[in-house]
């Protein structure tokens, strides 16, 4: 169902900068506002940017999101081997009454 | 510290009903919208629905004529119903809190997920 689209696969070397991005619709990116999750293997999602460029607490300032019309934005600098994870953008659809999640982008810190 | 946790079924066969509740300590129930994700295995992430503390709820247009979520108040609880549950409804299941506003995937604290397989 999800029509927020990333791509399934980013990778990076340590202390690289890398970008996902994740792309919308008029609906869903276009009117509202984009977050960003982390899935660690095994573990809960964890939020990292809310409100397209918001980090939430405790976040350290390499994770930075960003929102042009219908697209979004998740850059991490100063890549570290513990950034490799699941990364999800979310959004909500008006035209759709639910929240949406990105099909998820695998990174990998080669 | 606000902490969500989850219990219920882990093993349902075709056509049961899936039950599961979350139940939530350190912090206000009310005041917050308390939601249900689930995550298919190696696949991503999927919204269920919503609830807010005087119990409106919102579903996901896929899933609304099977899914039901609601509170118990008094007991800091909210649970999650999804009838006719078939194999393709396997998945970690989540609860998590979200903000006060309606609609908004502001998600901070989250359940420890619980695994269901639908299995004959």
């Amino acid at each position: 169902q999800s029509v927020l689209t990333q791509p399934p696969s980013a990778s990076g070397t340590p202390r690289q900068r890398v970008t996902i991005s994740c792309s919308g619709s008029s609906s869903n990116i276009g009117r509202n506002f984009v977050y960003w999750y982390q899935q660690l293997p095994g573990t809960a999602p964890k939020l990292l940017i809310y409100r397209n460029n918001q980090r939430s607490s405790g976040v350290p300032d390499r994770f930075s999101g960003s929102k042009s019309g219908t697209s979004a934005s998740l850059a991490i600098s100063g890549l570290r081997s513990e950034d490799e994870a699941d990364y999800y953008c979310a959004s909500w659809d008006d035209s759709l009454s639910a929240v949406l999640f990105g099909e998820g982008t695998k990174l990998t810190v080669l | 510290q606000v902490q969500l946790q989850q219990r219920g079924a882990g093993l349902l066969k075709p056509s049961e009903t899936l039950s599961l509740t979350c139940a939530v300590s350190g912090g206000s129930f009310s005041g917050y919208y308390w939601t249900w994700i689930r995550q298919p295995p190696g696949k991503g992430l999927e919204w269920l629905g919503e609830i807010n503390h005087s119990g409106g709820t919102t579903y996901s247009p896929s899933l609304k004529s099977r899914v039901t979520i609601s509170l118990e108040t008094p007991k800091n609880r909210f649970s999650l119903r999804l009838t006719s549950i078939t194999a393709a409804d396997t998945a970690v299941y989540y609860c998590a809190r979200g903000s006060g506003v309606a609609a908004v995937p502001f998600y901070t604290y989250w359940g420890q997920g619980s695994l269901v397989i639908v299995s004959s």
